[in-house]
């Protein structure tokens, strides 16, 4: 199964804007694109979600080119409370199989 | 709206016992939730999918002897590891997808499991 890769870590000071890309080869024709938020010990909470071009809502903005190969997560003026680790999910086509596959996970840590 | 909860939160168990964990949607049917494993500095892996009323859909390599799963209602789902082992330590998380598409998952909280 082709894996949907991620950085392993990123880090940032508090107001920069911050990128994460997600590559995710095998996407599904008709599936979304998910980000998810995750904080140790703690169960994912839903970020952003978009098919294709660019998706903005109050915390997040998601950009998916034309191939949507990948997407990148892009969040505005990041504050120390957006520590964590973020993550993509796909559906990704294997062997005639659809499957929903959470990407690696990019640990973001926000410096003061 | 749209919250999922699970109990315990943590547990410690005996080698050799069996745990159940709970997964319950407060205020919203679920027909299907989501079983996932974590272990630690690592992503989710889904290991099952529950389906109310009918058997649970497990992923290759997930043993559905050794991880049972019962969808007994629209708001309960239940993972049973039986004759866990110290690699079943992990953190099992449970979800049930929002209503446009199942990318957009509710997540549980989490629950603990440590086999001594």
């Amino acid at each position: 199964l082709a894996k949907t890769t991620q950085p392993i870590s990123m880090d940032s000071y508090e107001g920069q804007e911050v990128n994460i890309t997600c590559s995710h080869n095998n996407i599904a024709t008709n599936d979304y694109i998910t980000w998810y938020q995750q904080f140790p010990s703690q169960g994912p909470r839903f970020i952003i979600q978009g098919y294709k071009t660019k998706v903005t809502n109050e915390v997040a903005s998601l950009f998916i080119p034309a191939d949507r190969k990948s997407s990148t997560l892009s969040l505005p003026r990041v504050s120390l409370s957006d520590t964590a680790v973020y993550y993509c999910l796909v559906g990704v086509e294997d062997t005639g199989r659809r499957a929903l596959t959470f990407g690696s996970g990019t640990r973001l840590q926000v410096q003061p | 709206g749209a919250v999922v909860s699970q109990h315990p939160s943590w547990v410690i168990c005996k080698s050799g016992t069996s745990v159940k964990i709970e997964c319950r949607s407060l205020d919203f049917q679920a027909t299907t939730m989501f079983w996932y494993r974590q272990f630690p500095k690592q992503s989710l892996m889904l290991m099952a999918t529950s389906n109310e009323g009918s058997k649970a859909t497990y992923e290759q390599g997930v043993e559905k002897d050794k991880f049972l799963i019962n969808h007994a209602s629209l708001t309960l789902s239940t993972l049973t590891v039986t004759s866990a082992h110290p690699e079943d330590s992990s953190f099992y998380i449970c979800s049930a997808p929002g209503t446009y598409s199942y990318n957009e998952q509710f997540f549980g909280p989490g629950t603990r499991l440590t086999v001594l």
